[in-house]
């Protein structure tokens, strides 16, 4: 079955700075890569998706990119503000069977 | 447009009792995936459905635990005899016939088994 790593495990950056984080998948037919971002206590909410036929997708600071042949992907924050402050979970899926990583907890400093 | 309605939001119950959780999907959706949060093991996929219909299964950790969807807007995940090591949040989501991978999730119940 699928596994999905993701890194790092957490993530501090000052305001205005970006941030990065990096998943793998083992799956090559895997062909749908959310992004969730959980707040403390509240439900996982999609942010932006990209599907294995894309190679780079972005919407105004956020920005999602995926190297089929290295089975990578990776989520770019710009200009970081602390609401960006959560848990982001990235995940890969194919049929429907949804596997996530482990999540990155971001911290932005003001 | 409401989204996935989950209750109750909480639940404390005792080892050895029954548990049941509810899902209603987004009115449209014919996809519904329950999951469950711990910090140990993350975010994972327990079981879904397509057109009520179980279509996976596979990560239901073992007959305790059993789901079901009646109609197309009511999916219960029922718990019995629950565990201390069953305390979890659980999530349902559902998505659309038109792209079933875009899930949505709903706000959880957070379950406590003393």
């Amino acid at each position: 079955g699928e596994n999905v790593e993701q890194h790092p495990s957490t993530l501090s950056v000052q305001e205005g700075d970006s941030a990065v984080i990096k998943c793998t998948y083992s799956d090559s037919a895997s062909n749908y890569f959310p992004w969730y971002k959980q707040e403390l206590g509240k439900r996982p909410q999609l942010i932006i998706d990209i599907r294995s036929n894309v190679g780079e997708k972005k919407d105004q600071r956020i920005a999602v990119t995926l190297n089929k042949t290295a089975k990578h992907f990776s989520l770019h924050i710009t200009e970081t503000q602390p609401e960006d402050s959560a848990v982001y979970f990235c995940a890969a899926s194919y049929n429907n069977d949804m596997r996530f990583g482990a999540g990155t907890r971001l911290t932005v400093k003001p | 447009d409401a989204g996935v309605i989950q209750s109750p939001r909480h639940e404390v119950t005792e080892m050895g009792q029954e548990v049941t959780l509810r899902c209603k999907p987004i009115s449209g959706h014919n996809s519904l995936f329950w999951y469950r949060q711990t910090m140990m093991r993350g975010l994972e996929l327990l079981i879904y459905f397509n057109n009520n219909v179980p279509i996976d299964d596979s990560g239901m950790p073992e007959d305790r635990f059993s789901a079901k969807m009646p109609n197309a807007s009511f999916s219960t995940l029922k718990i019995q005899p629950s565990e201390p090591r069953d305390s979890a949040v659980y999530f349902c989501a559902s998505s659309r016939p038109t792209d079933i991978a875009k899930q949505f999730f709903g706000p959880g119940t957070r379950l406590t088994v003393l």
